[in-house]
């Protein structure tokens, strides 16, 4: 079964770090670009960054450039965002996902809580 | 960016009749390879979004026909020919053609 399931959200200060991690199964890791998307509780839903196969091409949305960073590690078969300086509006549930050819965004994870608050 | 503008942003309907969502984009999404890049998701009450319809009008794997997209361009829009139950939630379309990738707000769906 293809899965992915995100973990290391929580409960972190204005202006501090947390990393978010995104564990795959069920597919050979290597051979997909990945996403990461996130939704403010209750409110809609916003691409936040992708990364292509081998980690060489990477996008972010502009509100979080120069502050998050994704990544991957192929060896583990796993998806990183790496989130620093972070704002009170960036508190929301972080999905990622598979990128299938045509773009498809298949299987999305559970999601993993962000709360940015002192 | 590019803007996708829904409507409705709910819909109440009778289970059994048909339900309608459109969608706008404030750029076509037609790409030079021939291809629109055009999405609609659901999120159903509690859960992570599901892929329904990529590229306009493909029904992803294991969508009911009862769904159907259609639309070039600029202008898409999403039918469910007879609503169930099991429909509810919130539909969201995305464009996928030009960075950064952007949803619509969103049309929730419920049952009468």
């Amino acid at each position: 079964e293809v899965q992915v399931v995100e973990f290391g959200g929580g409960l972190v200060q204005p202006g501090g770090s947390l990393r978010l991690s995104c564990a795959t199964s069920g597919f050979t890791f290597s051979q997909y670009w990945m996403t990461w998307v996130r939704q403010v509780p209750g409110k809609g839903l916003e691409w936040v960054a992708n990364i292509n196969q081998d980690g060489s091409e990477k996008y972010h949305v502009d509100s979080v450039k120069g502050r998050f960073t994704i990544s991957r590690d192929n060896a583990k078969n796993l998806l990183y965002l790496q989130m620093d300086s972070l704002r009170v509006e960036d508190t929301a549930n972080y999905y990622c996902a598979r990128v299938t050819p045509k773009s498809k965004f298949d299987p999305w994870g559970q999601g993993t809580l962000v709360t940015v608050s002192s | 960016d590019i803007v996708m503008t829904q409507t409705p942003l709910s819909l109440s309907v009778t289970p059994g009749q048909p339900a309608s969502i459109s969608c706008k984009s404030s750029q076509s999404l037609l790409h030079t390879d021939g291809k629109t890049y055009f999405y609609w998701y659901l999120q159903k009450p509690g859960q992570s979004p599901q892929l329904l319809i990529y590229e306009i009008s493909n029904r992803f794997s294991g969508v009911p026909d009862r769904f159907s997209g259609s639309g070039s361009g600029t202008d898409f829009t999403l039918k469910i020919s007879r609503v169930e139950a099991e429909d509810v939630g919130i539909y969201y379309c995305m464009q996928s053609i030009q960075l950064p990738w952007t949803f619509g707000l969103g049309t929730k769906v419920e049952i009468k």
